[in-house]
């Protein structure tokens, strides 16, 4: 297996854009993470789903931000608009009921 | 609510020297703990991993953690630290209290291993 897969790795987009970030979770994993890490605030976990369904999210910050898995090997998180605040590095993470986090390599986001 | 402190913001050691990155958590059931390597740029690569059993856990690239119960600790070591071990450890947490279907994973801020030659 390939790993997490995201993409783009990297983002560079105008404030008030809209921003779509990818994730393709490892295949037979039922759990599915998004990340964002930060200097200030470090790893903030802001959704994660499992078996397709969004079990926590209330580490989303704000309305802006939305997340879906329409089906086990895909999701995606969505900033509108977005705004400078939002650069970070997002990060997917998925796994299965008893095992370890497995990370992708992470989105650079860059809101000027 | 779950959390994890890594009281060290960074730590430094000597090439040869052994180390310690220090970690405690909360939960209000049994622990499963983590332990995670961040090389610049690069996303987060598992270590090792404490689910049951005996308290010495052995991972990857020589590194090695105690889980203590009573201390609510799980420090991870290595006897001889290596320059290519400078990087951004962080500690994790899942809550096996939290009900069925629930799988909080929950980070420390991480702490700054950095080996001297």
């Amino acid at each position: 297996d390939a790993g997490v897969i995201q993409s783009p790795r990297h983002e560079v987009t105008e404030m008030g854009q809209e921003v779509t970030l990818r994730c393709k979770p490892i295949s037979g994993h039922d759990y599915l993470f998004w990340y964002r890490q930060t200097m200030m605030r470090g790893l903030e976990l802001l959704i994660y789903f499992n078996n397709n369904v969004p079990i926590d999210d209330s580490g989303m910050p704000e309305d802006r931000f939305s997340a879906k898995m329409p089906n086990a090997s895909f999701s995606t998180l969505k900033i509108q608009p977005s705004e400078p605040r939002d650069s970070a590095v997002y990060f997917c993470a998925s796994t299965s009921s008893f095992a370890e986090a497995f990370f992708g390599q992470g989105t650079r986001l860059t809101v000027v | 609510a779950q959390s994890v402190a890594q009281p060290e913001d960074q730590v430094n050691v000597a090439e040869g020297n052994p180390l310690t990155v220090k970690c405690t958590y909360s939960v209000s059931g049994n622990p499963y703990l983590f332990w995670y390597v961040q090389y610049p740029n690069r996303g987060l690569q598992f270590l090792l991993k404490y689910i049951t059993g005996d308290n010495l856990v052995k991972g990857s690239y020589g590194f090695e953690a105690e889980f203590n119960k009573s201390q609510t600790s799980f420090h991870l070591k290595k006897p001889s630290a290596l320059v290519s071990d400078s990087a951004l450890y962080f500690c994790a947490v899942r809550d096996t209290g939290s009900g069925a279907g629930s799988y909080q994973l929950t980070f420390g801020k991480g702490t700054k291993l950095s080996v001297i030659p």
